[in-house]
Order: C-alpha cells, then structure tokens, then sequence
C-alpha cells in the first residue's frame, strides 16, 4: 500500500492561492490520487482525483508529476469556508484506504 | 440523490450498553463502507459490503463490533459491552465502483460517547 506524507498544518490568508503537497514515493503504476476535504462533525468530502499530469475541477486543481511521487492539490483564492482538514489518498479502493492526519488549513481574514 | 444517510447523530450511552448504528447509502452504490474516527485523527477503516457480502471485517476491532446489510441497502453497526475507548465519530461511505478510481460519498457520521 502506498504510503502518503503531507504537511500537518498550513494558514493561509483569504483570496490566496493554496498549494498542498502529498509526497507518495510507493505508488503503484495502477494508483490513483484522490483528495477529501473534512469539517468538523462531517464526513470528508471528495474533491478532486487523478492519475497523471494535471485535473481541475470547479473546486480545485490537481497536480501530478510524470513520476507520480508526489501530487499538489491548488485551491485557488481561498475563503474562511475552505479552512479544513484536507486528506491525500492513493489507491482508493475503501478497504485499502488509508486515512492519514491530513493537513489542518487555516484560513485566516 | 440524497445523500448517505447516518442515524443517529449522536449516541450518548453507559458503559456496558448495546449500540447500533443505522446508515443508508446513495440508492445506487453497491459498496459500502464503516469507518471510526478519534479527534485528530484520519477515518480508520473497519468493514466494507459489496451489495449484501462482507468481504473485509478483519480490521474491526474486536469481536464487539459486527455489521449487517441484510438486502444490500442499509447497514447496521452494533457495539457491544461498549467501553469508554469506543468513543469517537463512527462514519459511513458508499461508493459505485470498487475500481481504482473509486470516490467515497460519506455521511455525517454519528458521534458516540460512552460514559
């Protein structure tokens, strides 16, 4: 199973662009990266996922290396709604998924 | 699509009491998923159902925990004899598809405090 390593906490100010980075040197050729975005008292909610290069969706971007060891996830012009625990997750397959810390975003005005 | 659905929100019960949880996955997914959660911490996986089979319970915790889904809708998680330890957020997810680019829709989750 790939390993994920991502930094515990950021802050960040509103209207900036944040940049996560999860480092996964075990990837599988077959993985996929999936990010969640959790609240407090809810459940983590998918964001954005892929294999290669680059994905964007309305909500974030995605970005993967061609060596795959790592990815970025882009959320652009960040609000106080966006502050969360963010989670990186490779090969998300549910039994084989594994939840790590995350990374605590702190938005700040 | 509503959603998936988890009740109760919140379970305050003693020390030794039965609990059981109810969640109601997306109308269409076949898999579901129980997942507990300790303040600070990231989901830890317990079981997960294909439709109505088990197919991994080996990561619930002890033999006081047991899950059902009996016609493949709903599942059921049940503590038993719970204990202070067994406090946390307890979460359910669904999901289509078990390939590789599978997405987890979760619920809310329902926080339980033992006392």
């Amino acid at each position: 199973l790939a390993k994920t390593t991502q930094p515990i906490s950021m802050d960040s100010y509103e209207g900036q662009e944040v940049n996560i980075t999860c480092s996964h040197n075990n990837i599988a050729t077959n993985d996929y990266i999936t990010w969640y975005q959790q609240f407090p008292s809810q459940g983590p909610r998918f964001i954005i996922q892929g294999y290669k290069t680059k994905v964007t969706n309305e909500v974030a971007s995605l970005f993967i290396p061609a060596d795959r060891k790592s990815s970025t996830l882009s959320l652009p012009r960040v609000s106080l709604s966006d502050t969360a625990v963010y989670y990186c997750l490779v090969a998300p397959r549910g039994f084989k998924t594994i939840f790590g810390a995350g990374t605590r975003l702190f938005v700040k005005a | 699509d509503t959603g998936v659905s988890q009740n109760p929100r919140h379970k305050i019960t003693k020390r030794g009491q039965n609990v059981t949880f109810r969640c109601d996955p997306i109308s269409e997914h076949n898999r579901l998923y129980w997942y507990r959660q300790t303040l600070g911490q990231g989901p830890e996986f317990l079981t997960y159902f294909q439709n109505e089979a088990q197919l991994e319970k080996s990561r619930l915790l002890s033999d006081r925990f047991s899950a059902e889904r009996p016609k493949g809708s709903f599942s059921t998680l049940e503590i038993q004899r719970t204990e202070q330890g067994d406090s946390a957020m307890y979460l359910c997810a669904s999901s289509q598809t078990g390939g590789a680019d599978e997405k987890l829709f979760f619920g809310s989750g329902t926080q339980l405090s033992v006392l």
